[in-house]
């Protein structure tokens, strides 16, 4: 186990329903991320929390929104997604942000219909 | 150009042998190297860093190259459960902003 738990693992929407992903981190860390996974391709940095401020958005759609209410839990809210947008979304979490390894959980994969 | 280029593989290992691969990156002021790995359908898991001068980690040599922007990762004696995916990560700043390459596969056959 690595400390960070996403829920839900899998999920199913269609274009015009509102769903959010949640990430919650046991490990007292005070940063923490959302990426986007799509088959064969690199890793994306969507979003980045450090101390529950966002200090990144990497020129994510507005139909992405992310949610950061304490050091310990993150949100992702969703909704029009578009059926391109189906992927693995990895929330992960550090201590700091200056290379420090970051741990990842399971992931929500999403499928768009 | 890719910021992270690696060879998507598969490398096709028999258990036992040795493999290697490399990694390449195009910001030249990068500050931090790692390479995780990720098994099917898991999530990324840090393996280890990688130092200027090089460092052991039981099995596994990583090696930086500054001077031509690559890093490299050896296996030794490979085992079944090295079956993974090996993802290079390159930190562009001092910031901790991972930058991850698409991976490369390896397949280690008994």
């Amino acid at each position: 186990e690595t400390g960070v738990t996403q829920t839900p693992r899998h999920l199913v929407m269609g274009m015009t329903n509102k769903k959010s992903l949640k990430c919650e981190q046991h490990l007292g860390h005070n940063a923490m991320y959302w990426y986007k996974q799509s088959a064969k391709k690199p890793l994306e940095l969507m979003f980045v929390y450090s101390l529950e401020e966002r200090v990144e958005n990497n020129s994510v759609p507005s139909r992405f929104s992310p949610e950061c209410p304490n050091s310990s839990h993150l949100f992702l809210h969703l909704h029009t997604l578009q059926p391109e947008d189906s992927a693995l979304y990895l929330c992960a979490s550090s201590q700091e942000r200056a290379n420090n390894e970051q741990f990842f959980g399971p992931g929500t994969r999403l499928t768009v219909l | 150009r890719k910021e992270v280029e690696q060879d998507p593989g598969p490398f096709n290992v028999p258990e036992g042998a040795t493999v290697a691969f490399n990694c390449t990156y195009s910001n030249s002021a990068s500050q931090s190297f790692f390479w995780y790995r990720q098994d099917c359908r898991k999530e990324p898991k840090l393996l280890m860093s990688v130092y200027s001068s090089g460092n052991e980690d039981g099995r596994f040599t990583a090696q930086l190259n500054r001077a031509s922007q690559y890093i490299s990762l050896l296996i030794r004696d490979s085992k079944l459960s090295d079956s993974a995916t090996y993802l290079c990560v390159v930190t562009p700043d001092s910031w901790g902003k991972l930058q991850f390459g698409a991976g490369t596969q390896v397949v280690v056959t008994p």
